[in-house]
């Protein structure tokens, strides 16, 4: 049972342009979260997502950035404009359906990435 | 809100020696409970969770910890350090009530295992 998977692992943009984060969740794993680890920080949640729906984006900066786990393929997570404050590690995390809060996550591997 | 404090972002043990990793919690109902370790460059990984029941929880690599409802703490320990256990680990909650379970984390406490 392959894990959650991310790509790409390492991303470089320079200011300006778009960055597109892709994340599968474990099979069987219909809830998706993105969180963001900066230098010397833990992690900050950003938002959850079920299939075609936001459930929670109370961590998601206002403006520029965008997520989306539509019905079929991976989940996105978009910064549009990206500036060398969103450098950073991404990470995804899946859990299984049924009652939250008592499952834990199992998170892939990360994206960093890298605003020049 | 919740909100999770570890203090201190670095512990140096010797091998062979207690690790002690402190995390304290502060939530308006007894929250579920987490502690994740981290590698260089890689994901988290699940070490041991608290939800109900016993309140001494043991994990994988030897690791447990202890919810302590009194103290609001959920303390990391492990009675014999090896070197693979240096790392970075995370305590982190989540609100067994919500809507939602996503997760609140606190800075993380880098782990340094001497020879």
């Amino acid at each position: 049972n392959a894990g959650v998977m991310q790509n790409p692992r390492h991303l470089v943009r320079r200011r300006g342009q778009e960055a597109r984060l892709r994340c599968s969740p474990m099979k069987g794993h219909s809830h998706v979260y993105w969180y963001r680890q900066l230098p010397e920080e833990g992690l900050k949640f950003m938002v959850y997502l079920q299939k075609e729906n936001i459930i929670d984006e109370s961590g998601m900066p206002k403006e520029r950035f965008s997520a989306e786990f539509p019905k079929e393929g991976p989940s996105i997570l978009r910064i549009q404009q990206v500036v060398r404050g969103d450098s950073a590690a991404y990470f995804c995390a899946s859990s299984p359906p049924g009652v939250a809060g008592g499952y834990e996550q199992y998170f892939g591997p990360g994206t960093r990435l890298t605003v020049t | 809100a919740q909100s999770v404090t570890q203090l201190g972002s670095h512990v140096s043990v010797s091998e062979g020696a207690l690790v002690l990793l402190r995390c304290n919690y502060s939530s308006s109902v007894p929250p579920y409970l987490f502690w994740y370790v981290q590698y260089p460059n890689q994901g988290l990984q699940l070490l041991l969770k608290y939800t109900t029941g016993a309140t001494l929880v043991k994990g994988i690599n030897g690791f447990e910890a202890e919810f302590k409802k009194s103290e609001t703490s959920f303390h990391l320990t492990k009675p014999s350090a090896h070197m693979s256990d240096a790392a970075e680990y995370f305590c982190a909650v989540s609100d067994p009530e919500g809507a939602n379970s996503k997760l609140t984390f606190g800075k993380g406490i880098t782990l340094s295992v001497r020879p």
